[in-house]
C-alpha cells in the first residue's frame, strides 16, 4: 500500500513569491491534514479535511494561506506571499474514519520550504 | 486546554543501553497518548498508542509506553537501543470532539545514540 504522497520536497524561494504544495493521501482514506513544523518544534495542525470539507481551520492564516481538496482526495496547500517566517516543513497525513483507525495518522515526507 | 510536555529537548545514550523518555500531558479526561517518530528527512512514523486498557503498551522496534494516569505522564522506553534508533521522538495526546478528532504534539525530544 503506498503511502502518503507529497510534492515538492523541497522548495526556495523569494519572499512575497507564491508557493503550493501538494498532497495525496492514502486511498480510502478521508481524513486529511496539513500541519506546520517548524525547527526544533512538534507538528501543528493548519487545517483538517473530512472528505471535500475543511472542518477545522482555525489556525490556518487565512491572510495568506489557502487550501483545498477537491472530490476529496488529493489536496494543495499555497501560500501567497510567502513570508521569511514561512519557512518550515509542511506535512500532510491521512487517516481513516472506520473506528478503531480513526484516531491514527499516516505522514508524508513532508516538503521543505526555505524563503530567502 | 490540552497540553504535552517534553522535558528533555534531546538524549544521548550508549548503544545497548535502556532509554526512557518523557512526556507529561495535561487533560481533562482520559486521552488518546500517541508516540511518533521522526527519522532525518522523513515524516513521522507511529510508533504505539494507547486509548484504554492495559496501561503497559507495545509498540513497534522494540518501543513500549506506559501511562500512568496519577503522573499524567506516559513515557516511553527500549531495554536496549541500536544505532539505528536516533531520531526525534515526538509525544501526542489526542481528543475527539465535535469537530473531530484534534491532536497536539509535544516539541519532541531528540536522540543521540553514541557507539
Amino acid at each position: 500500500e503506498a503511502g502518503v504522497v507529497q510534492s515538492p520536497r523541497y522548495k526556495i524561494i523569494e519572499k512575497k513569491q507564491p508557493v503550493a504544495f501538494w498532497c495525496n493521501p492514502i486511498s480510502g482514506h478521508n481524513t486529511l491534514y496539513w500541519y506546520r513544523q517548524n525547527l526544533g518544534q512538534g507538528p501543528e495542525l493548519l487545517i483538517r479535511y473530512e472528505n471535500e470539507e475543511a472542518v477545522d481551520d482555525s489556525q490556518l492564516p487565512k491572510d495568506r494561506f489557502s487550501a483545498e481538496r477537491l472530490k476529496g482526495v488529493d489536496s494543495t496547500l499555497k501560500i501567497q506571499p510567502a513570508e521569511l517566517g514561512d519557512s518550515a516543513v509542511y506535512l500532510c497525513a491521512s487517516s481513516s474514519d472506520k473506528g478503531a483507525s480513526a484516531e491514527t495518522q499516516y505522514f508524508g515526507p513532508g516538503t521543505r520550504l526555505l524563503v530567502l | 486546554a490540552q497540553s504535552v510536555t517534553q522535558p528533555d529537548i534531546h538524549i544521548t545514550v550508549s548503544e545497548g543501553a535502556s532509554l526512557e523518555l518523557r512526556c507529561n500531558y495535561s487533560y481533562g479526561a482520559t486521552p488518546y497518548l500517541f508516540w511518533y517518530v521522526q527519522s532525518p528527512g522523513q515524516g513521522l512514523q507511529l510508533l504505539l498508542k494507547y486509548f484504554s486498557g492495559d496501561t503497559l503498551v507495545q509498540g513497534i522496534k522494540g518501543f513500549e509506553a506506559e501511562f500512568k494516569r496519577s503522573q499524567s505522564s506516559f513515557n516511553l522506553r527500549k531495554p536496549s537501543v541500536h544505532w539505528s534508533d536516533a531520531a526525534e521522538f515526538f509525544c501526542a495526546v489526542g481528543k475527539a470532539n465535535t469537530g473531530g478528532f484534534k491532536t497536539i504534539f509535544g516539541a519532541g525530544t531528540r536522540l543521540f545514540v553514541k557507539a
